[in-house]
């Protein structure tokens, strides 16, 4: 079975600074990862997908992340925070390729943005 | 399209009361799903439905009972609620070739 794992609970940056949250996948490649965001006392939203078609995948509010088969990661990132970006995140991966096999969810990060 | 909804949004219980939430549909999804959320332990997935008459258990079913009469509903009942049922709970849909989900805003629960 599928895991993941997001290395840090808790992540600071200034506003401006370069945005890096962790995902590790278990060693078998998911055919699908995704990145998930959820706002305070809100419902997730999916940022982005990786469904195979390319490694590097773009997301909403300039999010992006890299799938590295090699280190069994699809980290996130984003070049300048914004205050907007405080939130907390989630790494998943799907244990299949249909709708109606499991998504296997990370612990989540939580990123602050300092002004 | 109202997309996945729940309510209650808030709800506090006493120990060895029962209750429904409830989640509604209206993206015509097939698969429906319910996670509760806790601090540190991301989604835990607690009972899934692939259609209408068709549910099977999940990571942490215990507690939990569900049923799928239609499409559009997947109600999820607490038999007889303890302190350890305390989370926030999201009802989600799935669709598409590429397994992405479409949460609701989540029910928080408290059990005293």
């Amino acid at each position: 079975a599928q895991s993941v794992t997001q290395l840090g609970s808790h992540v600071s940056v200034s506003e401006g600074a370069l945005v890096l949250l962790r995902c590790n996948y278990s060693s078998s490649v998911p055919p699908y990862l995704f990145w998930y965001v959820q706002y305070p006392n809100q419902g997730l939203q999916l940022l982005l997908k990786y469904t195979s078609a390319a490694t590097l995948v773009k997301g909403i509010n300039g999010f992006e992340a890299e799938f590295k088969k090699s280190e069994t990661s699809f980290h996130l990132t984003k070049p300048s925070a914004h205050m907007s970006d405080a939130a907390e995140y989630f790494c998943a991966v799907s244990e299949g390729r249909t709708s109606y096999d499991k998504v296997i969810f990370g612990p989540g990060t939580s990123l602050s943005v300092i002004p | 399209n109202a997309g996945v909804t729940q309510t209650p949004k808030f709800q506090v219980l006493k120990t060895g009361q029962s209750m429904t939430l409830q989640c509604a549909q209206d993206m015509n999804h097939e698969y429906m799903s319910w996670y509760r959320q806790d601090p540190g332990m991301g989604l835990r997935l607690i009972h899934y439905s692939v259609g209408a008459g068709i549910t099977d258990q999940g990571e942490v079913p215990n507690g939990y009972n569900v049923s799928r009469s239609t499409t559009e509903d997947f109600p999820l009942r607490l038999l007889s609620a303890a302190p350890s049922q305390t989370s926030v709970y999201f009802c989600a849909t799935t669709q598409g070739s590429y397994n992405e989900q479409f949460f609701g805003p989540g029910t928080r629960l408290t059990v005293l």
